[in-house]
């Protein structure tokens, strides 16, 4: 069956523009979370959705990124104006309940 | 300190050889532990979860200290196939985010 699916595969922006990141879990999975991979630095979670609430947005590093979950399904996660420092890959999983989480190939976003 | 930590390597063995990574973490408030696997450029992909009493799969086995906040990954009958990074991950008790170490490289030589 169809695994989880991020679009752009590959992104590269001009610092101070916005970005729009894209995932569709895999079908029928409650669950969505987002994670981002710098160089050298292990994952770090971002933010995680039930449903389309989300009950932990702890790991949102500044008012800069948002996210939000429509109808039970695809997200998007927002950067405005971004920074150098936002260079990263940005990896969505989705999980059943509190099962295993499946991650997507993930956005590498590359800021000049 | 960083949550979950492991040493980076890389570890470089011969095929057939019987290699263990190990783990630390530092948060007490964490339950669930597990060993994802990630190959060059590619998602993270989970291996196994690892369980109190020690758990094995087929060439690989999982070990779980509580008291010394240690975890181990020890494969056996090492492959070609088996070059990736590992990833030891820790889960907080009442907590969906996962929390993962920096990785330990495995390269495994013909």
């Amino acid at each position: 069956g169809a695994g989880v699916s991020q679009s752009p595969s590959n992104k590269v922006t001009e610092k101070g523009k916005d970005v729009e990141l894209r995932c569709d879990p895999i079908s029928g999975h409650t669950a969505l979370y987002w994670y981002r991979q710098s160089l050298g630095q292990g994952l770090e979670f971002l933010i995680y959705f039930q449903g389309n609430s989300a009950p932990d947005k702890s790991g949102l590093p500044s008012d800069r990124f948002s996210a939000e979950r429509t109808g039970g399904s695809v997200s998007t996660l927002t950067i405005q104006r971004t920074q150098q420092e936002d260079s990263a890959v940005y990896l969505c999983a989705s999980s059943l309940e509190d099962r295993e989480q499946f991650f997507g190939p993930g956005t590498r976003l590359t800021v000049l | 300190r960083k949550e979950v930590e492991q040493d980076p390597g890389p570890f470089n063995v011969p095929e057939g050889a019987t290699v263990a990574f190990n783990c630390t973490y530092s948060n007490s408030a964490s339950q669930s532990f597990f060993w994802y696997r990630q190959d060059c450029r590619k998602e993270p992909k989970l291996l196994m979860s690892v369980y109190s009493s020690g758990n094995e799969d087929g060439r690989f086995t999982a070990q779980l200290n509580r008291a010394s906040q240690y975890i181990s990954l020890l494969i056996r009958d090492s492959k070609l196939s088996d070059s990736a990074t590992y990833l030891c991950v820790a889960n907080r008790s009442g907590r969906r985010a996962l929390t993962f170490g920096s990785g330990t490289r495995l390269q495994v030589q013909p």
